[in-house]
């Protein structure tokens, strides 16, 4: 069965310090993997996905992920977090259909 | 080019109406999905319609149904509400292939508030 994990449900960093939102999969096959964002009473926005290729994938907003298949992972990172990032964070998978993590508040802090 | 929209954006009904949400994609998409979302249960999936037929479909009961009209338009009905179906309800497209579009990325729309009273 494939599935997605986000095993925090918080995350807190003061602004101007690196963040990292993680991430693990398990998927039969190729992994295709996805990053959005949900602020307050609006939908998802993507950020980011791997599909194939260089590791490190480059999104939105400066948000870059780094792909470990050894340790089936697709963690989430910014080099200096804002306080205008909080939101909530998904993880996801497709394969032919979204599986998504149960997603990780982010709060920044002045 | 305009993003996907969803109207409408809140509702309110009570417990054994039914009601339809419906779902405009982004031009040239041809697949749309639904999600319900829910604090407790998170992110779900409901199904997915591409060219008017449902290709994919999560685990939900039979009172969620939903179809796709020529036009990538898409509806989705939940008959005989219950308290439980109070959630956002996310529609999301992409552009797709017949084949399936593992990578493809989908673009949500705003959601619908849906509360059951």
């Amino acid at each position: 069965a494939q599935s997605v994990a986000q095993p925090e449900d918080q995350v807190n960093v003061a602004e101007g310090n690196p963040l990292t939102v993680k991430c693990t999969y398990s998927v039969s096959g190729n992994p295709y993997l996805f990053w959005y964002v949900q602020y307050p009473n609006r939908g998802l926005q993507f950020l980011l996905k791997y599909i194939t290729g260089d590791n490190l994938v480059k999104g939105s907003y400066g948000f870059e992920a780094e792909f470990n298949k050894s340790q089936t992972s697709f963690h989430l990172k910014k080099p200096s977090a804002l306080v205008s990032d909080s939101a909530l964070y998904f993880c996801g998978v497709n394969f032919n259909k979204f599986y998504f993590g149960s997603g990780t508040k982010l709060n920044v802090k002045p | 080019k305009a993003g996907v929209t969803q109207t409408p954006r809140y509702l309110i009904k009570t417990r054994g109406q039914q009601v339809t949400l419906s779902c405009s994609p982004i031009s040239g998409h041809r697949s749309v999905s639904w999600y319900q979302q829910t604090p407790g249960q998170g992110l779900q999936f409901l199904f997915e319609y591409f060219s008017e037929t449902q290709r994919n479909k999560g685990n939900f009961p039979g009172r969620f149904s939903g179809r796709q009209f020529s036009n990538s338009r898409s509806e989705m009905n939940v008959s005989t509400l219950e308290l439980g179906d109070s959630a956002l309800y996310l529609c999301a497209s992409s552009w797709s292939s017949s084949g399936g579009g593992s990578t493809d990325t989908q673009y949500f729309g705003p959601g619908t508030r849906l509360t059951v009273l």
